[in-house]
């Protein structure tokens, strides 16, 4: 069946502009996961949602970052008044729960 | 707090050699390891995943092992392509907060014609 995707694959945004990135997990898998990866860094886990609601939000590395989850399916991370240094891969993985995480290819986000 | 370091940071082979890129992790509490595989400019792809009862998993040139007493696995490559070329990263599932993962930082493969 169909993975992980994840728009768009690109954005090149200004500084202090808002966005938002989407992810559609695997169809049936309750677990949702943002993680982001920077250059010449690991990746970190930012969030996690289990159906809607997300039990850990520790990841998160400012009040600019926000995600949701509709309908136990689709999730946007919004990153509101972008910065510098929030350029980076955005991963979005999904699963069952306590299952294997499988993975989007990402949304490259680069601020000017 | 749960640490996970991948030696070497990169590694170059002639093609057809076997391989063993390693992983250890500072706590050993965990539910589960896997390994994964990244492409420039892609997602993750999912090789392997070991359950902390587990000692390893195979998957056609491709063994992983687990020693969680010790805090160390092994992806050990066998007749290595120069398409297995890519980062390849370990990550572990702590029991404490047993859902998300934590990463090391990946080692870069390049395998030479």
């Amino acid at each position: 069946g169909a993975g992980v995707s994840q728009s768009p694959s690109n954005k090149v945004t200004e500084k202090g502009k808002d966005v938002e990135l989407r992810c559609d997990p695997i169809s049936g898998h309750t677990a949702l996961y943002w993680y982001r990866q920077s250059l010449g860094q690991g990746l970190e886990f930012l969030i996690y949602f289990q159906g809607n609601s997300a039990p850990d939000k520790s990841g998160l590395p400012s009040d600019r970052f926000s995600a949701e989850r509709t309908g136990g399916s689709v999730s946007t991370l919004t990153i509101q008044r972008t910065q510098q240094e929030d350029s980076a891969v955005y991963l979005c993985a999904s699963s069952l729960i306590l299952g294997e995480q499988y993975f989007g290819p990402g949304t490259r986000l680069t601020v000017t | 707090k749960q640490e996970v370091t991948q030696i070497p940071a990169a590694l170059s082979v002639p093609e057809g050699e076997n391989l063993v890129l390693n992983c250890s992790f500072t706590d050993s509490a965990i539910y589960n390891l896997q390994w994964f595989r990244q492409d420039p400019g892609k997602g993750l792809t999912s090789l392997l995943l070991i359950q902390s009862s587990q000692r390893e998993q195979t998957s056609g040139r491709l063994n992983a092992s687990l020693d969680k007493s010790s805090g160390r696995s092994t992806l050990y490559i066998a007749a290595s392509q120069p398409g297995d070329s890519a980062t390849y990263l370990c990550a572990v599932r702590p029991r404490g907060s047993n859902y998300k993962l934590t990463f090391g930082k990946g080692t870069l493969l390049t395998v030479n014609p």
